[in-house]
């Protein structure tokens, strides 16, 4: 069966701490991986994609991970800010499956001052 | 770039009215879009798949009779969601799909968060 599992379901960290979330996934066949940060109320927005071949990837403070053989990911948030509090997804992409993605659940992060 | 917009943003409703939301790329063309649902503290589900002049393609278990969609152009993809009960309020997103080589992206709109009364 095609799933994304994330842990923790949720994590609380104070402002400026770095944090690490989980992403496993049985997914075949595997295109590409994608981390969202969705905010309450609002669309997800993409943040990093790697693809098989790819096992890092970084945009500004977020650095996301790939092991194509385990099928984990992960996702390192540096130097929380307040505005990082969010909802974290990890969505995986099949080959020829009309666009279709696997959604974990999501890992709901706060922020504290 | 790649900039997809819902409208409204949010609206409330009495029961049995239908409620049209529709799905725009900004920027760029989209021969897919996706309509999605989410309940709080839960990820987003697949309701259909939208292709630009054809039927859309619907989940098992989502009613394409409540849930009409429209996709009448590259650009425009509308979901109305028809005689509308409480059970219908929901935070509904759409995304509009860019394939670029073998990597296809879903860019997704800011939702409609729908209330039924």
């Amino acid at each position: 069966k095609n799933q994304v599992e994330q842990s923790p379901q949720s994590l609380i960290i104070l402002e400026g701490k770095n944090c690490t979330l989980q992403c496993n996934y049985t997914v075949s066949p595997f295109s590409n991986l994608r981390w969202y940060k969705q905010d309450t109320g609002r669309g997800p927005v993409s943040l990093t994609i790697m693809t098989f071949s790819e096992n890092t990837k970084s945009n500004g403070r977020y650095t996301a991970t790939l092991d194509a053989d385990t099928k984990q990911s992960s996702l390192h948030i540096t130097a929380s800010q307040l505005s990082d509090s969010a909802s974290y997804i990890c969505v995986v992409s099949r080959y020829n499956q009309g666009g279709k993605l696997i959604f974990g659940q999501g890992t709901e992060l706060s922020v504290k001052p | 770039g790649a900039v997809v917009s819902q409208h409204p943003s949010w609206v409330i409703c009495k029961s049995g009215t239908s409620v049209k939301i529709e799905c725009r790329s900004l920027d760029f063309q989209a021969t897919t879009m996706f309509w999605y649902r989410q309940f709080p503290k839960q990820s987003l589900m697949l309701m259909a798949t939208s292709n630009e002049g054809s039927k859309a393609t619907y989940e098992q278990g989502v009613e394409k009779d409540k849930f009409l969609i429209n996709h009448a152009s590259l650009t425009l993809s509308t979901l109305t969601v028809t005689s509308a009960h409480p059970e219908d309020s929901s935070f509904y997103i759409c995304s509009a799909m860019v394939a670029s080589g073998t990597i296809e992206t879903q860019y997704f709109g800011p939702g409609t968060r729908l209330l039924v009364l």
